[in-house]
């Protein structure tokens, strides 16, 4: 199995632009999860879908973050328009439900300048 | 929201000698898990306990569930230098993968030659 596969795995942007973050999850897993990781605030949880599903969005930010699973072997997570603080490392995780913990890809490492 | 305080924030060991790492939460998980991290990858889950005071060793890591369903602690024995990293707490509500992770904030592991 690839494991979770997540990209692109760098991505610099001016501020205003639309930037898409995609992840395949594990085929199987029916929980995926986008998480952001940055120094001062260490790995939070911005969503997470159950069988292609949104069930906690509260993670969020602000409305400029949107994420979508239109089916069970894709998510993008896409911020419109991106800002300087939105700069960090971007997870996406998977899970099979009865399974404790998860899987993470690589992340994103997305910069905005 | 529910926080994980994990300590130290940062070690430095030599070779071959023991690690001991711990985690508080203000809320109860039915699920403790440490995970690892190495440089430009995403966390890779070590152990995984699911009952109160449980005791799991996995090879040098033994892992701890406390009784209070609170806290939990990691130590790594005899360390070498591929220990070297960031090690993460999290909890879970559930027993299973269906929702998110709260992580702590990481104990950032190095290892002096």
């Amino acid at each position: 199995d690839a494991g979770v596969i997540q990209s692109p795995r760098h991505e610099v942007t001016e501020m205003g632009q639309e930037v898409t973050l995609r992840c395949k999850p594990i085929s199987g897993h029916n929980s995926l999860f986008w998480y952001r990781q940055t120094m001062m605030r260490g790995l939070e949880l911005l969503i997470y879908f159950n069988n292609n599903v949104p069930i906690d969005d509260s993670g969020m930010p602000e409305d400029r973050f949107s994420a979508k699973m239109p089916n069970a072997s894709f998510s993008t997570l896409k911020i419109q328009p991106s800002e300087p603080r939105d700069s960090a490392v971007y997870f996406c995780a998977s899970s099979f439900s009865g399974v404790p913990g998860y899987t993470f890809g690589s992340g994103t490492r997305l910069t905005v300048v | 929201g529910q926080q994980l305080n994990q300590s130290p924030q940062s070690m430095f060991i030599q070779e071959g000698e023991d690690v001991s790492m711990n985690c508080t939460s203000s809320s109860i998980f039915n699920t403790w898990l440490w995970y690892k991290q190495d440089p430009g990858e995403g966390p890779v889950l070590l152990i995984a306990l699911y009952k109160a005071g449980e005791l799991t060793s996995n090879g040098r890591l033994t892992a701890q569930f406390g009784i209070t369903r609170k806290d939990s602690f990691l130590n790594i024995s005899a360390s070498i230098p591929s220990d070297v990293g960031i090690y993460f707490c999290a909890g879970q509500l559930s027993g299973g993968g269906a929702d998110g992770l709260t992580f702590g904030k990481g104990t950032h592991l190095i290892i002096q030659p």
